[in-house]
């Protein structure tokens, strides 16, 4: 079985200041992992995803990814959030025992001028 | 390379009527996935198919509910007698199929209001 936790339902930042979105994962087998970004009333947009190499994974518009075995978590960051990033973010894991994609319940990112 | 399509992106449907949403995945793929987001929640998983076999309908309601995805054509999510609660974004996902799953690539969705 496999699942996941997005640890923070809301995270607000200023424009300009680091975003840190958390999440920590548990599977039976080495899973991959995913964050997508969905912003109001649009579909899923993929942001970066690990597949069991580099354990730090950059992704789309400055976001990247730390891959932590021994956590348990795949924290997303960004150093310096901008107006445009404010959307709906989901942590995903699949592929540790489980084909389906698991989605966390999403952390809502809100920055302020 | 179109990415996965998913007709109508919005739908209206007055109680007890039914909803039918298709799915065409990307080319070359033959393993769709359908989720339902609810409002204020995460995505949820449904259905899980293959050309003319559902491998996993886990997390599909008992009634009203069924997925299809024929040998030609796309995958369908079809609903019978819709009510309020069935009012959700759903989305659609393909993947090349089961030993490749490191990524599915999702559809816009079709917003499903039930009015």
């Amino acid at each position: 079985a496999q699942s996941v936790t997005q640890l923070d339902s809301h995270v607000s930042v200023s424009e300009g200041t680091p975003v840190l979105l958390r999440c920590n994962y548990s599977s039976s087998y080495s899973p991959s992992l995913f964050w997508y970004v969905q912003h109001p009333n649009k579909g899923l947009q993929l942001l970066l995803k690990y597949t069991s190499a580099a354990t730090l994974v950059k992704g789309i518009n400055g976001f990247e990814a730390e891959f932590k075995k021994s956590e348990t978590s795949f924290h997303l960051t960004k150093p310096s959030a901008h107006m445009s990033d404010a959307a709906e973010y989901f942590c995903v894991v699949s592929g540790g025992g489980s084909y389906i994609p698991t989605f966390g319940r999403g952390t809502s990112l809100i920055v302020h001028p | 390379n179109a990415g996965v399509m998913q007709n109508p992106r919005h739908l209206v449907r007055r109680r007890g009527q039914e909803a039918r949403l298709r799915c065409s995945p990307m080319k070359g793929h033959s393993h769709v996935y359908w989720y339902r987001q609810l409002p204020e929640e995460g995505l949820k998983f449904m259905v899980y198919l293959q050309k003319e076999n559902i491998i996993d309908e886990s997390g599909m309601p008992k009634e009203r509910f069924s997925a299809e995805f024929p040998k030609e054509g796309p995958s369908i999510l079809r609903i019978q007698q819709v009510v309020r609660g069935d009012s959700a974004a759903y989305f659609c996902a393909s993947s090349p199929g089961q030993e490749t799953l490191t990524e599915a690539f999702f559809g816009q969705g079709t917003r499903l209001t039930v009015v």
